[in-house]
This record gives C-alpha cells, sequence and structure tokens, in this order.
C-alpha cells in the first residue's frame, strides 16, 4: 500500500519569512517518483518538481528546494523568502509504475497563506 | 497553445441524471487521468488511461464510467449511482512512465442537488 502525508494542513507565514513544506511517503516498491505540485486558487494544478528514488540528490530552483531523503521516506520542500504569490495549496505525490500497472497517490495538501 | 482545456467550469445537475464532463488535450500525451478532489483530501485518481482504447479504474471508480475513444478526449461520466457527485473534477494527461509529470486542466466543479 502507498502513503504520502502532508502533516501540516494549512500554514500561515509573514511575506519574506522561510517556510518547510514536509512530506512523508511511504510505499513498498523500490522505484518509484515523486513530485510536488502547486494549487493556486484558479484550480489547475502546476508541477514544480520530481524525484526518482535512485536520486537522493537536492535541488534548488530560485526560491524552491528539496530536500529528499530515503532514510527517513521524507521529501520536503522549502520556500525562502516567501511571497504573496506563494499562497497556494501545494500538493506531494507518489508514483509507482511497472509495464501496466500504475499508482499515483496525493497528499492531502498543505495549504500557505503569505500574509504581506 | 498546448494545453488540456476542461469544460464547463461549473456544471449543476439534479440527484438521479447522468452528467458527462469533457477533457481534451492537445500535447499529443499517451496517458490522461480523472482525479476527484473534495475539500481537505487530497487528489484521488477515478480513472486512467495510457492509450486509446483501454481505461484503467482508479481508487473510487464506482459511480463512474469513461470512454477514450480518441488520443486527445477522455470524458467522465458521473452516474446516478455516484452516492456524493459534488466535487472539484480535474483531468491531467502526461507520457507514457512514471518518471513523466502530468499536466492539469482547469477543473470543473460538479454541484449535485
Amino acid at each position: 500500500a502507498q502513503k504520502v502525508t502532508q502533516a501540516q494542513t494549512e500554514i500561515s507565514v509573514v511575506e519574506k519569512e522561510d517556510v518547510t513544506l514536509d512530506c512523508v511517503y511511504e510505499t513498498r516498491d523500490t522505484t518509484y517518483y515523486l513530485f510536488w505540485y502547486k494549487q493556486p486558487p484558479s484550480g489547475e494544478l502546476v508541477f514544480l518538481i520530481r524525484r526518482n528514488s535512485f536520486d537522493e540528490q537536492n535541488e534548488i530552483s530560485g526560491r524552491y528546494s528539496w530536500n529528499f531523503q530515503k532514510s527517513t521516506s521524507s521529501f520536503n520542500f522549502t520556500i525562502t523568502a516567501s511571497q504573496v504569490v506563494d499562497s497556494a495549496v501545494y500538493f506531494c505525490a507518489l508514483r509507482v509504475y511497472s509495464g501496466g500497472y500504475q499508482k499515483v497517490t496525493f497528499g492531502i495538501g498543505t495549504k500557505l497563506q503569505v500574509i504581506p | 497553445d498546448g494545453g488540456i482545456t476542461q469544460s464547463p467550469k461549473y456544471l449543476f445537475r439534479k440527484e438521479g441524471q447522468n452528467v458527462t464532463l469533457s477533457c481534451e488535450q492537445n500535447l499529443n500525451h499517451d496517458a490522461m487521468y480523472w482525479y476527484r478532489q473534495d475539500p481537505g483530501q487530497g487528489l484521488r485518481l477515478i480513472y486512467y488511461s495510457q492509450i486509446v482504447n483501454d481505461f484503467q479504474k482508479g481508487d473510487i471508480a464506482e459511480g463512474y464510467s469513461v470512454s477514450r475513444e480518441k488520443k486527445e478526449s477522455f470524458p467522465l461520466t458521473v452516474t446516478s449511482a455516484q452516492k456524493n457527485p459534488t466535487a472539484f473534477y480535474l483531468c491531467a494527461s502526461s507520457l507514457q512512465g512514471g518518471v513523466y509529470e502530468q499536466y492539469f486542466g482547469p477543473g470543473t466543479r460538479l454541484t449535485v442537488t
């Protein structure tokens, strides 16, 4: 069984603060893929990043950074110097794919509010 | 512009009626998906299709049906058998394979009274 846990349902920060969104996953598969998506108020999910289970290298993209640790089954997302435009719901997702079978599991999302 | 279109954005139906939600993509993606989103819950997979004329049930397929007659189109029918149809429905597509990210449409908010 697969599971994605985003324990923080809502976070509020003041603009320019750093914020980390947590994601913990469970799977028995050794090959899997992790994703982060952003859902602004308009509703459409936007892809942010993917990681495969064999690549634990952390990544930084502008103000965004991701920390993938297999030892703790975590794939956390940090926004540095948050801005009002970062206000959205952020989803972590786990995907397993093997031939004709695939399983995608999303966390319940973390709603981030950045206060000006 | 490549992308996914879903129509309409808001849909209202009376209980007991079937309703079909439209999803079209021009990204040339083989795989397409339907998700349901409820307040306080993540996205739950209803159906997915990896190729034309083939589709698989997701976690919550009961009360829903789909077809995939064309690569570009993956309509979802919410039948009267779906006990709680009021929700936000999202369609997505991707290239084949687990490594690829999904591209999402703007969603359809269905209200059944």
